[in-house]
């Protein structure tokens, strides 16, 4: 079954950074690659918001502290200068493509800030 | 701007059905599929399938075949899910949600919670 794996939770005092990762196990990209990655930010009660597509780029308005990267099969988001605000869910999805066009999300990793 | 606007929350009995709308706004309705995005308490979200505004054509995701339906009415630029047959496990926040850049989901309704108890 198709998966993408996160930790369950990182944290980190205000002003570092912090990184999490997201695995794709047995997905079949076909001709598209793990090159659809996408990150969501979600605050308990809000709608979720995306903070980077295309697995490192920024939508407007997103600040330039938080950044996407790839390396083979595994995605990470790094939030650097780590504010108060940001404490919240970070979800990764990934477009799978092939024939079904279909999308899977992580579960999800919980951001503390000490 | 573009907004996706959702009914409001629904309380139903197991067994009965729901239909949930995502009314779209700002943009042309039939240049952006929409997606359907379920997320169960404690959960992640899940993605459910979506519908190409232009033909009618649905996908959906493993474990959201048979009780659940997509459909449009493109002359209020409107998106419905309906789920029948509702058990408790389906309790959970319904998001419409729709694409802006490439692979993703940039606009989101605000969400409708149903909730299916006896």
């Amino acid at each position: 079954q198709s998966a993408l794996s996160q930790p369950r939770s990182v944290s980190g005092s205000p002003g570092q950074s912090v990184t999490i990762s997201c695995t794709a196990t047995h997905i079949d990209f076909g001709g598209y690659g793990y090159d659809y990655v996408s990150w969501y930010q979600h605050h308990s009660g809000k709608v979720p918001k995306l903070m980077i597509y295309d697995v490192n780029k920024r939508p407007s308005g997103v600040p330039d502290r938080f950044s996407g990267s790839k390396s083979g099969n595994t995605a990470s988001l790094t939030i650097s200068g780590l504010q108060a605000e940001d404490e919240a869910v970070y979800y990764c999805c990934s477009f799978e493509g092939r024939n079904t066009f279909a999308y899977v999300f992580g579960g999800g990793t919980k951001v503390t800030v000490l | 701007q573009v907004q996706l606007v959702q009914s409001e929350s629904e309380l139903k009995k197991p067994g009965a059905s729901v239909k949930v709308s995502c009314k779209a706004s700002g943009y042309t309705f039939t240049n952006y599929a929409i997606n359907w995005v379920r997320q169960a308490p404690g959960q992640g979200p899940e993605w459910m399938g979506w519908i190409d505004t232009n033909t009618g054509k649905t996908t959906f995701a493993q474990g959201f075949t048979g009780r659940f339906l997509f459909s449009l009415d493109t002359s209020v630029s409107t998106a419905y899910l309906q789920i029948s047959s509702l058990k408790a496990e389906d309790s959970a926040v319904y998001y419409c949600a729709r694409g802006g850049y490439s692979y993703d989901f940039h606009y989101w309704g605000q969400g409708t919670l149903v909730t299916v108890s006896s």
